[in-house]
């Protein structure tokens, strides 16, 4: 299984609701991301955790919160945010070690603040 | 982390070998060379990776310079569902996990 599932395909929330993004995976990687994809950009880092640990925060404001729970289930905290966070919230894992950091992307979360 | 340049956007007819071109002229002796692609509506996805020789895999081969200023990925025989953006990124080695930078990427397009 080279999945990576994510949960909600989509989300509608007001700038007072508090949310949570959801990511799974079953393929034993130790090293899991979030990304965060404005509408015909790049994709941008925002955290990555390594063995359930936060190991990068690229200044992410803190209306994000990430969790990681166990080593399969990544989760993003939404609280109070802002119509310019209406992005796609991509969740990706890795194995930790090795040259390869291959990637494995979800489909992603479309986020609307409204 | 050592950036790279890519075309904005380049076209193929189906059927025929596609070149992407990449330019990384300030790459250090430990940085991986990593090709991705995103199709519309879709996850970003593994292509391929090398370091200094040249790699095929069943999707694309990854041809890289001697100096390693710069790389090309080619997929042999572009099909429609080959359309895709895809982002050159290097990531650098002695770490335990890939962070990766996302350039503008290359927009293929790929005619019947």
């Amino acid at each position: 299984d080279t999945e990576v599932t994510q949960t909600p395909k989509h989300l509608v929330m007001g700038m007072t609701n508090k949310k949570s993004l959801k990511c799974e995976q079953h393929m034993g990687h130790r090293a899991m991301y979030w990304y965060k994809q404005k509408a015909k950009k790049p994709p941008e880092l925002m955290f990555v955790y390594s063995y359930e640990k936060l190991s990068i925060n690229e200044s992410v404001p803190s209306r994000f919160s990430p969790e990681c729970p166990n080593s399969s289930l990544l989760n993003l905290h939404l609280h109070a945010l802002q119509p310019e966070d209406s992005a796609l919230y991509l969740c990706a894992s890795s194995q930790v070690s090795g040259s390869s950091y291959e990637q494995y992307f979800g489909p992603g979360t479309r986020l609307t603040v409204t | 982390d050592a950036k790279t340049t890519q075309p904005n956007s380049m076209e193929s007819n189906e059927e025929e070998p596609v070149h992407l071109p990449c330019n990384h002229s300030t790459i250090s002796g430990t940085d991986y060379i990593h090709w991705y692609r995103q199709l519309p509506s879709q996850g970003p996805e593994y292509v391929i990776h090398g370091l200094t020789s040249n790699v095929n895999n069943r999707m694309a081969s990854l041809a890289i310079a001697e100096d390693r200023k710069s790389s090309t990925l080619i997929l042999h025989r572009a099909t429609l569902r080959d359309a895709a953006v895809y982002y050159c990124i290097l990531t650098p080695g002695g770490t335990s996990y890939g962070k990766l930078t996302f350039g503008q990427g290359t927009i293929l397009t790929v005619h019947p």
